[in-house]
C-alpha cells in the first residue's frame, strides 16, 4: 500500500495566529512531498517541493515565509502557515512520491483551514 | 511551455453507460507518464490509472481504460458501466520533464451520475 495521512483534517484558526499541518507517509519512505492548495471546484494548485534533509522549492508566487515547510524525516513532512489571513482559508493537500515508478504521487485526505 | 486542457467543465451519465472524458496535454518529449486522478466528495485524490507513452497500449484498470493518442496528444478516460460511485471530480495530470517528480494537472472535470 502507499497510505498518506494528514493532520488535522480540519482546523479553525483566529487571524494572526500560525498553524501547523503535519503530512506523514504511513507505510512507504517518501523520496519527495509536495504541498497543494485547492480551492472550491478548482484545481490543484502546487505550492512547493520538498525533499528529507533539504530546503522547500516553492512555486513561483507562494510567499516562503508565510507558508513554512519542513521535511524532518522521509515520513513527515509539515506545513506551517504563519500570521495567517482569512485569504488563507483554502483545503491543503500534501502528496507523497515513493519510487522506483517516477512522478506517481500519493495523496493525503487534505485539510481544511478557516481563519476567523 | 507544459499544459494539460480539460475543457469539459462537467459531464454527465446514466448510471450503467459509458462516458469518455477528454484530455490534450502539450510536450515536447518523447516518453513521459499520463494520469487520471478522481477526487470524490470526501476529496482525497485517487488515482485511477497510469499510462507510459512509450506503450502502444492503452491502458485498462477494471472499468477505467484510456484512449492514447501520442501523436495527437490526446489522453481521454472512458469509463464503462458507470456507477453512482464514479460520480467526482476527474483531473488529468502530466509530469513535465526534469521536473523532480512535479504533477500538472488540468482544470479537472465534474462527473454526475445520474440513477
Amino acid at each position: 500500500g502507499a497510505v498518506v495521512s494528514q493532520h488535522p483534517s480540519r482546523v479553525i484558526c483566529k487571524s494572526g495566529t500560525s498553524v501547523k499541518i503535519e503530512c506523514r507517509s504511513l507505510d512507504f519512505q517518501a523520496t519527495t512531498m509536495f504541498w497543494y492548495r485547492q480551492f472550491p471546484k478548482q484545481s490543484l494548485m502546487l505550492m512547493a517541493t520538498s525533499n528529507e534533509g533539504s530546503k522547500a522549492t516553492y512555486e513561483q508566487g507562494v510567499e516562503k515565509d508565510k507558508f513554512l515547510i519542513n521535511h524532518a524525516s522521509l515520513t513527515l513532512s509539515t506545513l506551517t502557515v504563519t500570521s495567517a489571513h482569512p485569504e488563507d482559508s483554502s483545503f491543503y493537500i500534501c502528496s507523497a512520491s515513493k519510487g522506483p515508478l517516477p512522478y506517481e504521487q500519493y495523496f493525503g485526505p487534505g485539510t481544511r483551514l478557516t481563519v476567523t | 511551455a507544459q499544459t494539460v486542457t480539460q475543457s469539459q467543465p462537467e459531464m454527465s451519465v446514466q448510471e450503467a453507460e459509458t462516458v469518455t472524458l477528454s484530455c490534450t496535454y502539450d510536450t515536447s518529449e518523447s516518453d513521459y507518464y499520463l494520469f487520471w486522478y478522481k477526487q470524490p466528495p470526501s476529496r482525497q485524490m485517487i488515482l485511477v490509472i497510469r499510462q507510459e507513452a512509450y506503450k502502444q497500449q492503452n491502458a485498462t484498470e477494471n472499468r477505467f481504460s484510456v484512449n492514447f493518442q501520442k501523436a495527437a496528444k490526446s489522453f481521454s478516460l472512458k469509463i464503462s458501466d458507470s456507477q453512482l460511485g464514479d460520480a467526482a471530480m476527474y483531473f488529468c495530470a502530466y509530469p513535465p520533464p526534469g521536473a523532480n517528480s512535479k504533477l500538472t494537472f488540468g482544470k479537472g472535470i465534474t462527473l454526475s451520475v445520474r440513477p
